[in-house]
């Protein structure tokens, strides 16, 4: 079954800490996204890549690192320095240069 | 500034009834646009696209209309049924530079299709 798959669901994040969203495609997609969503806005653009090894900041890339090591993999880092991070994350991929993006299941982040 | 805007927040239609869903743009380096529906908890669902050089596509019970002059597209359901009952985003993508393939969103439509 080819799809994105995000885990955990569910994320707490105590202060002060780091914490690590995880982001898996089978869909062979060259480019991957991660976007921010907050109650009642549309999604923000934090970090993309569209090849191995290369991405570049979004709109809201403050606070957030990833890293692309293998095509299916694109994690998200939710460092200490996010004094906001309390948000639904979605990952998504397409093929490259095109536009259609396929999302996953999200993962929502509290702060304990 | 927004780019991408979706003025109305919500909408309440009766199922069998049209429900149009409404978007506008203001970078007119807008090349392709794109729905989307989500569902609460939930990833968004491609539904719909249409690039620039069409002023309409169909797909079944959704079909988008583009006005270009007007940087305004639209997103027509019929008949709407209660499962259509989501939050719908505009997206827009730029042809330009490295931003190629990018999408920018809306802030979503709440529809409700009332049965």
């Amino acid at each position: 079954d080819g799809g994105i798959t995000q885990s955990p669901k569910y994320l707490f994040r105590k202060e002060g800490q780091n914490v690590t969203l995880s982001c898996e495609q089978n869909l062979n997609h060259d480019a991957m996204y991660w976007y921010r969503q907050d109650p009642g806005q549309g999604l923000r653009l934090i970090y993309y890549s569209q090849i191995v090894n290369d991405f570049q900041k979004g709109d809201i890339a403050e606070g957030y690192s990833v890293s692309r090591e293998k095509k299916e993999s694109f994690p998200l880092t939710v460092t200490s320095a996010q004094k906001n991070p309390t948000a639904f994350y979605l990952c998504a991929s397409s093929i490259l240069a095109k536009n259609i993006q396929y999302f996953g299941a999200g993962t929502r982040l509290s702060v304990l | 500034d927004q780019q991408v805007k979706q003025n109305s927040p919500s909408l309440s239609v009766q199922e069998g009834r049209i429900s149009i869903l409404n978007c506008d743009y203001t970078n007119s380096m807008f090349d392709y646009f794109l729905w989307y529906k989500k569902y609460p908890a939930e990833g968004p669902t491609f539904l719909i696209s249409i690039s620039s050089i069409k002023d309409k596509n169909e797909d079944g019970r959704f079909t988008v209309f583009l006005n270009k002059s007007a940087k305004h597209l639209s997103l027509h359901i019929v008949p709407s049924q209660p499962g259509d009952s989501a939050v719908y985003f505009c997206a827009a993508s730029p042809n330009y530079g490295g931003s190629q393939g990018n999408l920018i969103f809306g802030k979503g439509t709440k529809l409700s299709v009332k049965p």
